[in-house]
């Protein structure tokens, strides 16, 4: 069985803070996928970030970095000084060798200016 | 190049009527995934396919959901005797050969059930 928990609902920060999504996940497979994505206004799901169980490494890509651990079964997302354009419901998903795409619940992050 | 599209991009049905919902995965993907998406909510992930074949039908809520894809392009979903609860938007993914690689979504098929 697969599951994503994203426990933070909503946040809210003021343009320029740092905010971190939490993302922690389950699943039985030992050769699984972790993605980002973030869903805009507009509406169309954009990919961030994938990640394979086998490469620990964290990211960064401009604002946006990324820490994936294992031991905590967590791949969290942080936005570094965000910007009111950030705003946007970010999702975190797990795939499976054999297909099944699980995604969590979503964060809504709204960054007022 | 073109990305996924969806159509019909809106659609309101009457309770027990059929729908066909259709997807163009981006060409060269030979994995395309069905999701729906109540509003407000996450992603509810429906069948995946590999090709033509659908290892994973395990997210289909019921046997009124079908869905099928043929020459490893195009994909339809059907809902026979539609429910008010199936009132979501609809969402078509697809990506390169396998789950490891980052899935492009389409813009999605809001399907209304009055």
């Amino acid at each position: 069985a697969q599951k994503v928990t994203q426990a933070q609902t909503e946040i809210s920060v003021v343009e320029k803070e740092d905010v971190t999504l939490d993302c922690v996940y389950e699943t039985r497979d030992t050769t699984y996928y972790l993605f980002w994505y973030k869903q805009p206004p507009s509406g169309e799901l954009v990919f961030l970030i994938r990640r394979n169980s086998f490469d620990e490494q964290n990211e960064i890509s401009g604002r946006y970095s990324w820490n994936f651990q294992k031991s905590t079964s967590s791949f969290n997302f942080t936005i570094t000084a965000s910007q009111v354009v950030d705003s946007a419901v970010y999702f975190c998903a797990l795939s499976g060798p054999a297909g099944k795409s699980t995604f969590g619940d979503g964060t809504t992050l709204t960054v007022k200016p | 190049g073109a990305g996924v599209s969806q159509s019909p991009s809106n659609k309101v049905t009457e309770k027990g009527k059929d729908v066909e919902l259709r997807c163009d995965p981006i060409s060269g993907h030979t994995a395309l995934y069905w999701y729906r998406q109540s509003l407000g909510q996450g992603l509810e992930f429906l069948i995946y396919f590999q090709g033509n074949s659908a290892p994973d039908k395990s997210g289909l809520p019921s046997d009124r959901f079908s869905a099928e894809r043929t020459g490893g392009s195009v994909s339809t979903l059907t809902i026979q005797r539609t429910q008010q609860e199936d009132s979501a938007v609809y969402l078509c993914a697809s990506s390169l050969d396998s789950p490891s690689y980052e899935q492009y979504f389409g813009p999605g098929t809001r399907l209304t059930v009055t």
